[in-house]
């Protein structure tokens, strides 16, 4: 099992580009999440997703949209990007039973993006 | 949501047992304490998880308090791989059907050779 994987690495963008960040897990996982985490700070949830097909927005959504056609990957799109943008995004998934409090995050490895 | 606060640094020795604590004051009864670690800049790996009574795995040892507001993460005998930022979370509700984490700023952990 790969776990969870995300492309690209690393990008950086040009103010008011476009991109879409790939999340891909091959767990059967449910739930998918993106966070993003600034230098010195903990990661903060930006979308998430119960299952194919749905999603819903975290603390900082803004400037972001997500889909989630099949249950495996999870897409983060960022329409046109902003220097505030700059950070290291961190895709998770987990089991997902509905209703479960202990239910484990598995992460992946992380995109740096730069926005210039 | 519940709120957790963690010390920002602290240092082991080599071999010796570390010993990271968590206040979890507003916990409530039916969200869990998760810890997580950050290995510079890689995702953040799960380590443990409890509900009430105390738990151990292969990494670690969880200790939650009776009143269960406060934990403490034990790693038995920490080695310099262990250097990394610990992160104590509780789960809370979104409403959504889904469980969330909320991580704040950790621990920085340092093992001293």
């Amino acid at each position: 099992n790969a776990g969870v994987t995300q492309t690209p690495k690393f990008r950086v963008l040009k103010t008011g580009q476009s991109m879409t960040l790939l999340c891909a897990q091959d767990m059967n996982h449910e739930y998918m999440y993106w966070y993003r985490q600034d230098p010195g700070m903990g990661l903060r949830l930006i979308h998430y997703s119960v299952g194919e097909g749905t999603t819903a927005k975290g603390e900082v959504p803004d400037g972001y949209n997500v889909s989630r056609l099949k249950k495996q990957n999870f897409l983060l799109g960022l329409e046109s990007a902003a220097p505030s943008q700059t950070s290291v995004y961190f895709c998770a998934s987990s089991l997902g039973l509905a209703g479960w409090a202990s239910d484990t995050q598995y992460f992946g490895p992380g995109t740096r993006l730069t926005v210039l | 949501d519940a709120k957790t606060t963690q010390p920002p640094s602290m240092d082991c020795a080599e071999g010796r047992a570390a010993n990271l604590p968590c206040n979890h004051s507003t916990i409530s009864g039916n969200e869990y304490v998760y810890w997580y670690r950050q290995i510079h800049s890689q995702g953040p790996q799960y380590i443990i998880h409890g509900l009430k009574n105390n738990e151990t795995n292969e990494m670690a040892s969880l200790i939650i308090t009776e009143d269960r507001k406060s934990s403490t993460l034990i790693l038995p005998h920490a080695t310099l791989r262990d250097t990394a930022v610990y992160y104590c979370i509780v789960t809370w509700n979104s409403g959504a059907g889904s469980y969330q984490l909320t991580f704040g700023k950790g621990t920085k952990l340092s093992v001293i050779p």
